[in-house]
């Protein structure tokens, strides 16, 4: 268990709405990673964040940003949710060195009407 | 940039029989490669990950996998699956120069069948 948590875990909103995704962790790992999940397409990562303040774009960055102001919480912003955007969001840290592995958390089923 | 192919959509099994989940990648730079299995409305786990060393690498619940560098391939077998495995299994790849972003796969379904 990573100590991962991300609220809400389902949701749903209305197209043109503002949506904030809160990833959660416990370990205080500095590489953190959003990543959408839809039938056909595998995971696909959204952005990331390689510490405080520190973010970069995915592959799929268009119509999300992020922010990144404590270790612990990595947030992902929707500015205006479209139905593209119907996915399940799921959060990721990432443990580097030796290990070098990637903890997913439980996923956020977004549903855009 | 990488990019991974899984082939197969869906495989179905007999319990006790084993399973082959094929894997192949594509990338210029060197990568390391992972398998992950998804259990319905659940998180990914990793079952196994190759970073360097033997190309022959061992997960958890008995899967294996083996790196091919000169078939760009890294395919994920068990000699004997149990109704237990029925899951999605994805592959992943990351560049080896740091940041571990995860291009993934479209998954292969894996239903068992007694």
């Amino acid at each position: 268990d990573a100590g991962i948590t991300q609220s809400p875990r389902h949701k749903v909103t209305e197209t043109g709405t503002p949506v904030t995704l809160r990833c959660h962790q416990t370990e205080n790992h500095r590489y953190m990673y959003w990543y959408r999940q839809d039938p056909g397409h595998g995971l696909r990562l959204i952005h990331y964040s390689y510490g405080v303040k520190d973010t970069d774009k995915g592959e799929v960055s268009d119509g999300y940003s992020v922010s990144r102001s404590k270790t612990e919480d990595f947030l992902l912003t929707l500015e205006s949710a479209t139905s593209s955007q119907t996915s399940v969001y799921f959060c990721a840290i990432a443990t580097l060195g030796e290990s070098y592995e990637q903890y997913f958390g439980p996923g956020t089923r977004l549903t855009v009407t | 940039a990488q990019s991974v192919t899984q082939l197969d959509s869906q495989v179905p099994v007999f319990e006790e029989a084993p399973v082959e989940l094929r894997c192949n990648y594509s990338s210029s730079v060197s990568v390391y490669l992972f398998w992950y299995v998804q259990y319905p409305n659940q998180g990914l786990q990793l079952l196994l990950k190759y970073l360097s060393g033997s190309t022959l690498v061992k997960g958890i619940n008995g899967f294996e996998a083996e790196f091919n560098k000169s078939q760009t391939s890294f395919h994920l077998r068990k000699p004997s699956v149990h109704i237990s495995d029925t899951a999605e299994y994805f592959c992943a790849v990351s560049d080896t120069g740091g940041g571990n972003k995860l291009t993934f796969g479209t998954g292969t379904q894996l239903k068992v069948e007694l």
